[in-house]
C-alpha cells in the first residue's frame, strides 16, 4: 500500500543553519507530493507541492524536488529562522482507485530553531 | 476569504457519552475531508465527501462513528458512544477540485477531544 516515511525528530538547529528533512514514499501509481507545516496552536498549512517527477516545489525559502528514481521528496532550507519552528509533515496523494485524492501523511518532524 | 471553520476547538467528555464536531468548508469547495490525528502522528483520513455524497468512508469505524453533509456544504462528525481511545484531534479539510491527486487541501484548526 501507499506510505510515507519521514526522518524522526525532534530536530534542533541554530538560526541560519541549513535544514534538511528527509521524506521517502511508497506508492502504486504516480502520486503528487506535499509538505504541510503546523505551527504551534494552528492548523495544517500547505507549504509546497510537486505533482510530477523532477518538479521542484518552493515557498518561503523552502524547497523540495520530486525524485522518482529515489522515491524521495526531501525538504530543504538554506537558512532557518526562529519563526520556522513547527511540525513538518510530508504527504502523498495517489492517482488510482477509490483513494485518489486522499492524503497519506508521514508522522511529522518537529523542528525547533534556537536564536 | 475565510478558511475552514471548525467547532468546538476543545471538548472534554466522559466515556460512553456522545460528541459531535462541526465543520464549515471554504466557500465553493465541494470536496470535504475528515481526518483523525493522534498525538505524535500524522493525520489519517476518516471520510471524504464530494458534495453531499460520501465517496470514501472505508476508514470510518461505523459502529460508533457517523458523518453527514446534508446540503453539500457544512458537515458534522459524530461519535456515539465515545471511548478513551478516541482522544485525539479531529481535522476537517476542504478542496475545490473533485478529489484529484493534484488538489490542495485546506485544513481547519481542528477539534481536540479528550475522553475521560
Amino acid at each position: 500500500g501507499n506510505s510515507v516515511t519521514q526522518m524522526e525528530g525532534p530536530v534542533t538547529l541554530s538560526e541560519e543553519a541549513f535544514l534538511t528533512i528527509n521524506c521517502t514514499y511508497t506508492a502504486t501509481g504516480y502520486p503528487s507530493l506535499f509538505w504541510y507545516v503546523q505551527y504551534p496552536g494552528e492548523g495544517l498549512q500547505l507549504l509546497l507541492k510537486a505533482t510530477k517527477a523532477d518538479d521542484k516545489g518552493s515557498n518561503k525559502g523552502f524547497e523540495a524536488t520530486y525524485r522518482k528514481e529515489t522515491t524521495s521528496f526531501h525538504l530543504e532550507k538554506g537558512s532557518v529562522q526562529v519563526s520556522d519552528s513547527a511540525v513538518y509533515f510530508c504527504a502523498l496523494s495517489d492517482r488510482y482507485g477509490g483513494s485518489q485524492g486522499n492524503l497519506i501523511f508521514g508522522k511529522g518532524t518537529k523542528l525547533s530553531v534556537k536564536p | 476569504e475565510a478558511g475552514v471553520v471548525q467547532s468546538p476547538r476543545y471538548k472534554i467528555i466522559e466515556k460512553k457519552q456522545p460528541v459531535a464536531f462541526w465543520c464549515n468548508p471554504i466557500s465553493g469547495h465541494n470536496t470535504l475531508y475528515w481526518y483523525l490525528q493522534n498525538l505524535g502522528q500524522g493525520p489519517e483520513l476518516l471520510i471524504r465527501y464530494e458534495n453531499e455524497e460520501a465517496v470514501d468512508d472505508s476508514q470510518l469505524p461505523k459502529d460508533r462513528f457517523s458523518a453527514e453533509r446534508l446540503k453539500g456544504v457544512d458537515s458534522t462528525l459524530k461519535i456515539q458512544p465515545a471511548e478513551l481511545g478516541d482522544s485525539a484531534v479531529y481535522l476537517c479539510a476542504s478542496s475545490s477540485g473533485s478529489g484529484s491527486r493534484t488538489d490542495t487541501q485546506y485544513f481547519g484548526p481542528g477539534t481536540r477531544l479528550t475522553v475521560l
